[in-house]
Formats: C-alpha cells, sequence, structure tokens
C-alpha cells in the first residue's frame, strides 16, 4: 500500500514536499516513480527512482523538481520547486513494477497552485 | 513527448465488445514491447489492465486483451459488464527512462 500525504494550497513559485509512505513493499527494493493528473485531464508520468538510487524526470519537472527516498522510514519523497499553475493536479506515487508498467498505486495527493 | 492518440470516447451494450486505439510512433509504441493500460474509475487510482502489450495481471479477467499493430496498440474489452465503464489509458516507454500516457478514454456501457 501507498500513502502519498503533504499537498495543499501554494502560491505561484512555492516549493512542497510530498511523501509517499509504503506498506507492505521496501522502497528501496523496488522501482518507484511520482505520475500527476490535472483536474479533468490525463495521465502525466513526472519521474523514477531505479533501486541504485539513479532518479530520472520528465522534461515538465527537471531542474524544478527532486526524488528523493529515506529507505529507514520506507518513504517515498518529491521535492517540487518553483511551482506554477500548470502543477496543479493530483500526484501519485506508483511502483514501477517488472519491465516498464505501474502496478501499486497510491490515492493521491492534490497540489493546487494558485494565487 | 507528445501524449499517444486514444479516442475520447467509445461505447457498447452489456455482453458486447469495445476495441480502444492507442496511436504513437516509432519512439514509443513502435518502438518498445513496453505497452501497458490503466482503468479508472472516477475519483479512484489507476488499475494496472494490460502490461508488455498483451500481457495480464493475475486478477484481471480474461474479457481484457491488448494487441499492437505497428506503431498503434489496442484494448479490447469483450462481454461489457456495467463495472467496465470507466476511463482507460495507454501508457508506452519512450526510452531515455521517460513513459508517455495517452489521452485517454471514456468507455461507456450502454
Amino acid at each position: 500500500q501507498l500513502v502519498e500525504s503533504g499537498g495543499g494550497l501554494i502560491h505561484p513559485g512555492g516549493s512542497l514536499r510530498l511523501s509517499c509512505a509504503a506498506s507492505g513493499l521496501t522502497v528501496s527494493s523496488n522501482s518507484m516513480s511520482w505520475l500527476r493528473q490535472a483536474p479533468g485531464k490525463g495521465l502525466e508520468y513526472l519521474s523514477v527512482i531505479y533501486t541504485g538510487g539513479n532518479a530520472y524526470y520528465a522534461d515538465s519537472v527537471k531542474g524544478r523538481f527532486t526524488l528523493s527516498r529515506d529507505n529507514s522510514r520506507n518513504t517515498l519523497y518529491l521535492q517540487m520547486n518553483s511551482l506554477r499553475a500548470e502543477d496543479t493536479a493530483l500526484y501519485y506515487c506508483a511502483r514501477k513494477g517488472g519491465s516498464s508498467y505501474f502496478d501499486v498505486w497510491g490515492r493521491g495527493s492534490l497540489v493546487t497552485v494558485s494565487s | 513527448q507528445s501524449a499517444l492518440t486514444q479516442p475520447p470516447s467509445a461505447s457498447g451494450s452489456p455482453g458486447q465488445s469495445v476495441t480502444i486505439s492507442c496511436s504513437g510512433t516509432s519512439s514509443d509504441v513502435g518502438g518498445y514491447n513496453f505497452v501497458s493500460w490503466y482503468q479508472q474509475h472516477p475519483g479512484k487510482a489507476p488499475k494496472l489492465m494490460i502490461y508488455e502489450v498483451r500481457e495480464r495481471p493475475s486478477g484481471v479477467p480474461d474479457r481484457f486483451s491488448g494487441s499492437r499493430s505497428g506503431n498503434t496498440a489496442s484494448l479490447t474489452v469483450s462481454g461489457l459488464q456495467a463495472e467496465d465503464e470507466a476511463d482507460y489509458y495507454c501508457c508506452s516507454y519512450a526510452g531515455n527512462n521517460k513513459w508517455v500516457f495517452g489521452t485517454g478514454t471514456k468507455v461507456t456501457v450502454l
């Protein structure tokens, strides 16, 4: 099970850190991702971190968002800086299973960027 | 990376079949055997229905099947049931540790 938290209302240009607490799976032993869904829109991949610790990002968030994990807390994080109105979305963490799919999803944490 | 193209809507009567297309390029759908499909009910998280073009995770009914021809993948739902009414998204690996999703299709059971 994955449980996201940390969302809320933030002004443009602000920062926010999302957390994803895992139970029943070990974050450090799995490839983990963040994805998002703007209101009424489709899904968008944001970032992945592999077991070795390397993290990669979609062009839309590269340089602004940072994915990390705390193995002792079995928790995944997404640090979001320089937030824009277009970052308003429901943010999901998910396990990237097997070859290349997302098989375990949290329920999401809503981020609203507005002045 | 541009989103994969899906029809906005599809529909069928109970017991019928519906097929959803997912059009991409040789850099994503046509270039990797890493196409997956997700079902999303309103207010719920997406659920993996198909992976690696045509493989079904355990617990997913065999009414759901996937295929691909060239740069276009397809999801077919046979024997439509009321609970199949949902949004469906395709997804493809696009190289360089990036994934691209489809625009989404709303399936209505008439």
